[in-house]
């Protein structure tokens, strides 16, 4: 099956600076990857998704990057701000055209500090 | 619309005692998932249901069943509590299995003594 390994586990960063977190997964046939932002005792939610067909997406001060040689994936925020600060977890998963995918595979997550 | 919403919050067993943890979504999603959530583990799936009538393992089925008992509802059955099953349980829908947005519910902490 699918193995998303993620880095680092903890990343502390200055307010106003940027965080980058990266994802690697093994199964080249996974086309869709997800990010969910997990702040403390909520559940996780989806901030930005990217499919195999595209290399790159942007939503404001956050982007999500796909090198699909490499197989890897990675997060980027830029202007850090305080409520930031939580747990991310990238995610892939392969989705048929026709269906038959299984649930997402998620990485073990990286702890965000965003330091004042 | 209330989303994805699971019974209960919280839950202690006894080791041995049994339990089903309910989920019900709202939005029509024809995909309902089960993960468990343990410290620096990540979110680990325990089984899915593609769709109405069907069920899958995942990563970490053994020692529960579930049942998807309408396109709404998907239970979650613990037979007989293991200190080892000790976590946070998240119920999830998406529309389609697999490329679209998960949505989780608010989860349930589950402590096996």
């Amino acid at each position: 099956g699918e193995n998303v390994e993620q880095h680092p586990s903890t990343l502390s960063v200055q307010e106003g600076d940027s965080a980058v977190i990266k994802c690697t997964y093994s199964d080249s046939a996974s086309n869709y990857f997800p990010w969910y932002k997990q702040e403390l005792g909520k559940r996780p939610q989806l901030i930005i998704d990217i499919r195999s067909n595209v290399g790159e997406k942007k939503d404001q001060r956050i982007a999500v990057t796909l090198n699909k040689t490499a197989k890897h994936f990675s997060l980027h925020i830029t202007e850090t701000q305080p409520e930031d600060s939580a747990v991310y977890f990238c995610a892939a998963s392969i989705a048929p055209p026709g269906g038959g995918a299984d649930g997402l595979t998620f990485g073990k997550g990286t702890h965000l500090i965003i330091q004042p | 619309n209330a989303g994805v919403t699971q019974t209960p919050k919280f839950q202690v067993l006894k080791t041995g005692q049994s339990m089903t943890l309910q989920c019900a979504q709202d939005m029509n999603h024809n995909s309902m998932y089960w993960y468990r959530q343990d410290p620096g583990m990540g979110l680990r799936l325990i089984y899915y249901s593609a769709s109405e009538g069907t069920t899958d393992k995942g990563e970490v089925p053994n020692g529960y069943n579930v049942s998807r008992l309408n396109k709404r509802e998907f239970s979650l059955r613990l037979e007989s509590a293991a200190p080892s099953q000790t976590s946070v349980y998240f119920c999830a829908s998406s529309e389609q299995q697999g490329n679209s947005e998960a949505f989780f519910g608010q989860g349930t902490r589950l402590t096996v003594v």
